[in-house]
C-alpha cells in the first residue's frame, strides 16, 4: 500500500524567509508525484508533477525536486499570499490501479507573516 | 477551460436522508475522479470513471453511494441513507489522459446531523 508523511505539520514563516517542506514517500512504483495547494474551502490546486528521481520543476517562488524516497518543496522569499496548505500525492500503480488513483498526505499548513 | 465545477457548495442534511451531488468536468476531460476530504486530511479516492464506465471503486466506497456518469459527461454521487459519518467535503476532478495532473473543483461541503 502507498504511503505519503509530509513534514512539518505546520510552518510558519516570515515574510521573506525561505524554507522547505518535506514529502516522503512509498510505493511499489512511482509513475508520478504532485504538489498542490489548498487554500480554506477550495479544492486543491495543481502546482507540479514529477516523474523521476532527480527531476526538478519551478514556478514563481516554488521549485519542487524529487528523490527516490522524498520529495521537497522549496519556497524562496516567501509572501503572505503563498500561506496554504500544500498537499503532496503520489500515483504508484500498485496491483495496476487506475491513472489517478492518488495517495496524499496530510498536508502542511504554511502561514507567511508580513 | 472554465474548470471543475460541483453544485452544490454545501449541504446540510439529516441523518437517514438521501443526497445527491454533481460534478462538471473540464470539457476535453475523459478522466473523472470522485475524492472525500476530511478535516485536517489529504483527500482520499473514491471512484474513477473513464468516459462513462467506473473503472474502479475504493473500499471506501460503501453500498450506500452510488455513482454515475451517463454519456460521458457529468457525473453525479448519490449517498444513501446518510450517517454522521458521511460528514466531509466531497471532490470531483477530472484529467485528459493518463498519467495527467488531475484538476479538482472547489468540492462539496456535505454536513449530516
Amino acid at each position: 500500500e502507498d504511503q505519503v508523511t509530509q513534514s512539518p505539520e505546520a510552518l510558519r514563516l516570515q515574510e521573506g524567509e525561505s524554507s522547505s517542506l518535506n514529502c516522503s514517500y512509498t510505493v511499489s512504483g512511482l509513475r508520478g508525484l504532485f504538489w498542490y495547494r489548498q487554500d480554506p474551502g477550495k479544492g486543491p490546486e495543481f502546482l507540479f508533477t514529477l516523474y523521476s528521481a532527480g527531476e526538478e520543476k519551478e514556478k514563481e517562488r516554488l521549485k519542487a525536486t524529487l528523490t527516490k524516497k522524498e520529495s521537497f518543496l522549496h519556497i524562496t522569499a516567501p509572501k503572505p499570499e503563498d500561506s496554504a496548505t500544500y498537499l503532496c500525492a503520489v500515483d504508484g500503480g500498485a496491483g495496476g490501479t487506475s491513472y489517478g488513483k492518488l495517495t496524499f498526505g496530510q498536508g502542511t499548513i504554511l502561514t507567511v507573516h508580513p | 477551460d472554465t474548470g471543475v465545477s460541483q453544485d452544490p457548495r454545501h449541504k446540510i442534511t439529516k441523518r437517514g436522508q438521501n443526497v445527491t451531488f454533481r460534478c462538471d468536468p473540464i470539457s476535453e476531460h475523459n478522466r473523472l475522479y470522485w475524492y472525500r476530504q476530511t478535516l485536517g486530511q489529504g483527500p482520499e479516492f473514491l471512484t474513477y470513471f473513464q468516459n462513462e464506465a467506473q473503472l474502479e471503486k475504493s473500499r471506501l466506497l460503501s453500498d450506500r453511494f452510488s455513482a454515475e456518469r451517463p454519456k460521458g459527461s457529468f457525473s453525479t454521487l448519490e449517498i444513501q441513507r446518510t450517517e454522521q459519518g458521511d460528514s466531509a467535503m466531497y471532490l470531483c476532478a477530472s484529467s485528459i489522459g493518463q498519467n495527467s495532473p488531475l484538476h479538482f473543483g472547489n468540492g462539496t461541503r456535505l454536513t449530516v446531523t
